[in-house]
């Protein structure tokens, strides 16, 4: 079993409604990661949380400690944000700043 | 400039071909990272340099050899590669060094291929 979880691993929404991606976790965090990775590669680092929630422009973060547990959000999604989204967390018991990533979750948003 | 640029962006190479991957950044940052993403999966962690020393090599195959001649720069060199090292490699860098819980900043990667 992985130690981070994503779902659902594929989404296909139509353009204007709301998205939400989950990420559950198994090990002890002291930071979470959003990323973004458009095809082609490059990955944008959307949010990193340790606590409560986020919000930039259209994208909520959101994280639950206790629940071992974050959302991401998009209101009035656009085709554009299709990309896959990828939740990624810092062990504390692990070495400096590695991640341990999240399968990823494939979202393509249709006009 | 709030960017890491990687060189080349397509690479087609031989098995006993020898190559070189460029990473660079202009960012002040002291952490930088490669990384192997196969297709459809999430990133592997290949090596870390801190203040331009290595602090965390992946067990990678020797194949992979990385340098960091500078706070900036970041090379990975190739020699000897098998077609299962197909894949793209990301660099990344994060601001200090040895501190946690810092955001990455990615290159677009290099699209590698060994034939």
């Amino acid at each position: 079993k992985n130690e981070v979880e994503q779902s659902p691993q594929n989404l296909t929404a139509q353009e204007g409604e709301f998205i939400t991606i989950n990420c559950s976790y198994s090990v002890g965090i002291s930071a979470l990661h959003w990323l973004q990775q458009h095809p082609g590669g490059g990955i944008v680092s959307l949010f990193m949380l340790s606590s409560g929630k986020k919000k930039h422009g259209r994208l909520i973060a959101t994280i639950n400690i206790q629940e071992k547990h974050s959302s991401l959000h998009i209101t009035a999604s656009h085709p554009r944000d299709s990309a896959v989204y990828i939740c990624a967390v810092h062990n504390p018991a692990g070495a400096t700043n590695k991640l341990i990533f999240g399968t990823g979750t494939l979202l393509a948003v249709q006009p | 400039d709030t960017e890491v640029t990687q060189t080349p962006k397509h690479l087609v190479m031989g098995m006993t071909n020898k190559k070189s991957l460029k990473c660079e950044q202009h960012m002040g940052h002291r952490a930088m990272y490669w990384y192997k993403q196969k297709a459809k999966k999430p990133p592997e962690l290949m090596f870390v340099y801190s203040y331009e020393k290595l602090s965390i090599n992946e067990s990678v195959p020797s194949r992979f050899s990385p340098e960091c001649p500078n706070s900036s720069l970041l090379n990975l060199h190739l020699h000897a590669l098998q077609p299962e090292d197909s894949a793209l490699y990301l660099c990344a860098s994060s601001r200090q060094g040895a501190s946690r819980e810092e955001t990455q900043y990615f290159g677009p990667g290099t699209r590698l291929l060994v034939l």
